[in-house]
Parts: structure tokens; sequence; C-alpha cells
């Protein structure tokens, strides 16, 4: 079973839109939490990190369910710009070690 | 503004080559770690390194060794390129004691082996 599983998509939607993504880990004792983003052919970068209480960046949401090993992005009005790939990562509470989702692909059309 | 920078951001090798890829950071962070990434697998560790001379072995080291003789800089070696190490090869750093407590990514390498 995977660290950190997420749906690849791709989600195609228009501008303006309100688009939700969705991971699970499978490590309870997970520490940390993260939504990076990566365009095509470039390296990631991170977009938010994800906090108990849940967190806000502009129009962007993070949730982080502990008990249900389930964390969620939320962006609201989308833009073009946001058509990227978005990937959910979880630092493990041993070695300082970071665990990757495979990745949704967010298509934001005109 | 932390930096990460690799070698190269391209390179083309034949089969059972040795091949090192470089990587810098400016940032005095303790971990570094080596990636690949291919399409629908995401980002694989190959290995990591928590301080000058030491490393441990992530989820898929065969094939591959690392070197670690100076705080900001993180080889990984191919000691006899395969075909199937054909990938992007993305490093990374972090800083454990940070208030970010994040990684932060070098551009890539995206390498081919024939």
């Amino acid at each position: 079973r995977k660290e950190v599983e997420q749906d690849p998509g791709p989600f195609n939607v228009p501008e303006g839109a309100t688009v939700a993504f969705n991971c699970t880990y499978s490590n309870s004792a997970s520490q940390s939490f993260f939504w990076y983003r990566q365009d095509c052919r470039k390296e990631p970068k991170l977009l938010m990190s994800v906090y108990s209480s849940g967190n806000e960046d502009g129009r962007f949401t993070a949730q982080l369910n502990r008990a249900s090993q389930y964390i969620s992005l939320l962006i609201r009005d989308s833009k073009l710009s946001d058509s990227a790939t978005y990937l959910c990562v979880v630092k493990s509470y041993n070695f300082n070690k970071f665990y990757f989702g495979s990745g949704t692909k967010l298509n934001v059309k005109p | 503004d932390v930096k990460v920078t690799q070698s190269s951001r391209y390179l083309v090798k034949r089969t059972g080559e040795k091949v090192f890829l470089e990587c810098v950071q400016d940032m005095d962070h303790e971990n570094m770690f080596w990636y690949r990434q291919d399409p629908g697998l995401g980002l694989r560790l190959i290995y990591f390194s928590y301080d000058v001379k030491m490393k441990e072995k992530g989820d898929i080291p065969e094939g591959y060794s690392v070197s670690r003789e100076k705080k900001e800089r993180f080889s990984l070696i191919l000691e006899s390129a395969s075909t199937n190490q054909t990938s992007m090869y993305l490093c990374a750093s972090s800083s454990p004691g940070s208030s970010t407590d994040t990684q932060y990514f070098g551009p890539g390498t995206r390498l081919t082996v024939l």
C-alpha cells in the first residue's frame, strides 16, 4: 500500500470554478503535511503547509483530518495559471523522510 | 531564498557508463535527498543524508550510491547506468529545525540512458 494516495485526475475545470483535491496517508504517526505544486517539466515547489486547524492562503484552503488520515486542498476562483500538478506530501516522524503522492493534475480552461 | 542547484539539466549516457549527478544547496541545510520521478509513480526516494558522511537508503537504492563529503554537496552515483535508470532526478534539501520544515528542490536532471 502506498504511503500517500491521490486521485491522479486530470481535473478539467473552467476559469472561476472551485475545485477540491483529496489525499489519504497510511501512517498515523505522520508529523507534517504539505501541498506542493509542480509545473510541467519543472521541480515541485511548496504551495502551503497544512495545519491541524486548517489554513487559508488567498484562494487556497488546506484541511487536515488526523482521525481519518485525510488531507484536502480547495482552490476557489480558479485561474488559468493554476493549471499544474498538485502533490500531497507527508513527513514521517522518523528520519525526516517525506512521502509524496503521485499528484493530481489540474487543467483550468478559459 | 533557498537555492538548490544541480549540475546538469539534461544528460545522455550509454549503458554501463558511470554517471555522477551533483547537487549543491546554499542554505546550510542538514538534510539532503535524492529522488527519481517517473510518470504514474510519483517521486521515489533513492537516498538521503542527514549529516556530512552520513547516508541512509531510501525506497529504491539499488543501482545507486551517494557521497556527502561537504554539508552543501550531495552526489548521486550510478555505478553502471542501465536503461531503466532513464528518469528525472531531483535533489532536495531541508532543515529539520526550521520553522517551515519542508523541502526545497533543485531544477532536476533529466537523464537518458541509451
